[in-house]
């Protein structure tokens, strides 16, 4: 069974930088694309990121373009987030995601088959 | 972006009835729905894709249905491990969005 690991979530002030990982296993990590999803109770669901199996590409949520930093290390199954210059409209929880498809080369058309139980993002003065 | 509005948002029945839930798309977004299902303190779970493609393991009670804009996910012979939240996104248009969700209720 597919198995997705997310942490690093803490407690942050605004501007402050906060990393998210994610370990995987139970399946070729370095075979699918991957995904961070965050949930908050006044947004609700929200992609944030994604990257490609060979990380050529990667595409980001308007609210996060520039501030956020999706990467990923194969070799360790490993996804991670860096995230910048953090707002208080970030606080949520962050799930990481496996898209469906086997080696996608693209960032669109995703669905999101496989999720981590999600680390908690809190940004408050 | 596409806005996915769902209903109703909360909706109750009981073991053994069916329910139907809706999504509309503010634009067409084709066949590229899906549906999760979430439960407390849970990740969202994949139920149904391509509209109407159960995904590995969900049982036939789960059915989707539509195309353009107008969706729906019924379940037959609701169980009371079916009583939760419902989602659906659309990956018709980028970003993928969700919709509000519809809460399942007895």
């Amino acid at each position: 069974e597919v198995q997705l690991v997310e942490s690093g979530g803490d407690l942050a002030s605004p501007g402050r930088s906060l990393r998210l990982s994610c370990a995987a296993s139970a399946f070729k990590f370095g075979d699918y694309g991957m995904h961070w999803v965050r949930q908050s109770p006044g947004k609700g669901l929200e992609w944030v990121s994604g990257i490609t199996w060979n990380s050529a590409r990667v595409d980001y949520a308007d609210s996060v373009k520039g501030r956020f930093t999706i990467s990923r290390d194969n070799a360790r199954n490993s996804l991670y987030l860096q995230m910048d210059s953090l707002r208080l409209e970030d606080s949520a929880v962050y799930f990481c995601a496996r898209d469906i498809a086997w080696r996608r080369v693209t960032i669109s058309s995703i669905v999101f088959d496989s999720w981590g139980q999600g680390t908690l993002v809190a940004v408050s003065a | 972006e596409v806005v996915l509005t769902q209903s109703p948002p909360t909706l109750s029945s009981s073991p053994r009835e069916g329910a139907t839930l809706s999504c509309r798309a503010s634009q067409s977004v084709s066949a590229y729905i899906a549906w999760y299902q979430q439960k407390p303190n849970q990740p969202p779970r994949l139920l149904i894709y391509d509209a109407s493609t159960r995904a590995t393991g969900i049982p036939a009670r789960f059915s989707g249905s539509g195309s353009g804009t107008d969706f729906t996910l019924t379940i037959n012979s609701l169980e009371p491990g079916d009583f939760a939240l419902y989602y659906c996104q659309q990956y018709g248009n980028w970003p993928p969005t969700f919709g509000g969700g519809t809460k399942l209720e007895i």
